[in-house]
C-alpha cells in the first residue's frame, strides 16, 4: 500500500472557525510533511515531522498548528485563517527524514471565506 | 530558491518520446537530481532520481550529462495521461525538496 490519504477533500471555513485536516499513511514511514500550494504555483513546505516530533517549521503563522499523534497520522489544525490562506494543502511521507522519495496525498482544497 | 531552470511548457505528440530538459549548472557533487510530476488536481508523484549515472525505471529514463550541469527526463511513449507539470529538483539527500516552477507538458492526441 503506497497510498497517503487526506480528509476532507474540500473544506470551506469562515475566518472565525476552527477546523482540522487529516493525513494518514500505512507504509511504515517515519517522516511526514505538510505543504501548501497556491493556484498555478509550486508546492511550498510548511512542516516536517520525524518520529512524531516536529523537525522543521518553515516560519508558518501560528494559526496553523500541526500535530502528529502517532507514526501513521498527521493533523493540521486551523484557526482564525485569512482568505489568503485558501490553497491546496498537501501531505506527504517518506521512509526517513528528508531521505528517499516522498509520497504525496491528493490534498485538501481549502477555501477561507 | 530552486536551483534548476526548466522551460515553462512543452508539447509532445501521443506515442512519441517526451524529452524534458533541466539545467542545474550550480549543482554540487553530492546533490542528486530528482524528478516529480503533478497531474492536475492531484498531489506530486515521484518519478526518478540520479546522481551521476543514467537511470531507468518503469516510468522514465533520466539522462545526466557528464559535467552534471544538465539532465533530461525521457518518457519513452507519452500518453494523454502524462499531461502534467514536471518538476526537476536538485537536492542533497538530507535536504528539503524545493519545487521550482516546472515544465507544463501537453500531450497532443
Amino acid at each position: 500500500d503506497t497510498e497517503v490519504t487526506q480528509t476532507p477533500k474540500h473544506l470551506v471555513m469562515g475566518m472565525t472557525n476552527k477546523k482540522s485536516l487529516k493525513c494518514e499513511q500505512h507504509m511504515g514511514h517515519r517522516a511526514m510533511y505538510w505543504y501548501k500550494q497556491k493556484a498555478k504555483k509550486p508546492p511550498e513546505l510548511m512542516f516536517v515531522y520525524s518520529y512524531e516530533k516536529l523537525s522543521i517549521n518553515e516560519s508558518v503563522p501560528s494559526r496553523f498548528s500541526p500535530e502528529c499523534p502517532n507514526s501513521s497520522l498527521l493533523n493540521l489544525h486551523l484557526h482564525a485563517l485569512q482568505p489568503e490562506d485558501s490553497a491546496l494543502y498537501l501531505c506527504a511521507s517518506s521512509a526517513s527524514l528528508l531521505l528517499y522519495e516522498q509520497y504525496f496525498g491528493p490534498g485538501t482544497r481549502l477555501t477561507v471565506t | 530558491d530552486a536551483k534548476t531552470t526548466q522551460p515553462p511548457s512543452m508539447d509532445c505528440a501521443e506515442g512519441r518520446a517526451a524529452n524534458l530538459p533541466c539545467n542545474h549548472s550550480t549543482i554540487s557533487g553530492n546533490e542528486y537530481v530528482y524528478w516529480y510530476r503533478q497531474i492536475h488536481s492531484q498531489g506530486p508523484q515521484y518519478i526518478i532520481h540520479g546522481l551521476k549515472n543514467n537511470e531507468t525505471n518503469e516510468m522514465a529514463s533520466l539522462i545526466i550529462t557528464e559535467d552534471r550541469k544538465s539532465s533530461t527526463l525521457i518518457l519513452p511513449h507519452a500518453t494523454l495521461r502524462d499531461t502534467a507539470v514536471y518538476y526537476c529538483i536538485v537536492r542533497v539527500e538530507s535536504d528539503k525538496i524545493i519545487f521550482g516552477k516546472g515544465t507544463r507538458l501537453h500531450i497532443l492526441p
